[in-house]
């Protein structure tokens, strides 16, 4: 079985300083990785993810996430944020065994201050 | 557009009645989510299904009930049975690696 801790559920930061939002799993298996954004009133949509090989992956709008697999972390970060980013973001594991489902973190909503 | 279509955006509900919340994927995904969205909780599964005909209980699955007839379509029921409605819920399907999610229903009881 897998689990998925976002270390913060609200993260303020002030428009364009850096940011980053915390990601740490456990799982048994190898693992696919994922972060996930809302915009308010929406559906999910894919920032980037993590499957195999380089460790740094970079997603739409910016955003980079670094794989570190001896401290099981999975941090989404920004060089320099924007009013635009102003969403809640969702870390999700999914492991490589026979049931294959996508285990979600409570989110991290992130308020970029003017 | 390849995607995941929902339907309606907007659901009002009175006391004691049953909905349905549509969800329709063209993207030939197998498996398909329902997800429960309330302030502060995250994403909380209700039901999903991973072949047509077959389908299996979520963490909350109480008050709620789905099908599966058509690899395309994954329709969520809300019972009298459940208590507390009022929620935004999110479809999604997945192929081999990644989760694609409609844009969401949200139901509120009147």
């Amino acid at each position: 079985a897998q689990s998925v801790t976002q270390l913060d559920s609200q993260v303020p930061v002030f428009e364009e300083a850096p940011v980053e939002l915390r990601c740490n799993y456990s799982s048994s298996v190898s693992v696919y990785l994922f972060w996930y954004v809302q915009y308010p009133n929406q559906g999910l949509q894919l920032l980037l993810k993590y499957l195999s090989g380089s460790t740094l992956v970079k997603g739409i709008n910016g955003f980079e996430a670094e794989f570190n697999k001896s401290q099981t972390s999975f941090h989404l970060r920004k060089p320099s944020v924007h009013i635009s980013d102003t969403a809640e973001y969702f870390c999700a594991v999914r492991g490589l065994d026979s049931n294959y489902q996508l285990i979600w973190g409570a989110g991290t909503k992130l308020i970029i201050k003017p | 557009d390849g995607g995941i279509t929902q339907s309606p955006k907007y659901l009002f509900r009175k006391e004691g009645q049953n909905v349905t919340l549509s969800c329709e994927q063209n993207l030939n995904h197998d498996a398909m989510y329902w997800y429960r969205q309330d302030p502060g909780q995250g994403l909380r599964l209700i039901y999903y299904s991973q072949i047509v005909n077959d389908f299996q209980k979520g963490d909350i699955a109480e008050g709620y009930s789905v099908s599966r007839e058509k690899k395309e379509s994954f329709p969520l029921t809300v019972t009298s049975a459940q208590k507390n409605p009022t929620a935004f819920y999110l479809c999604a399907a997945t192929g081999s690696t990644e989760a694609f999610f409609g844009q969401g229903t949200r139901l509120t009881v009147v």
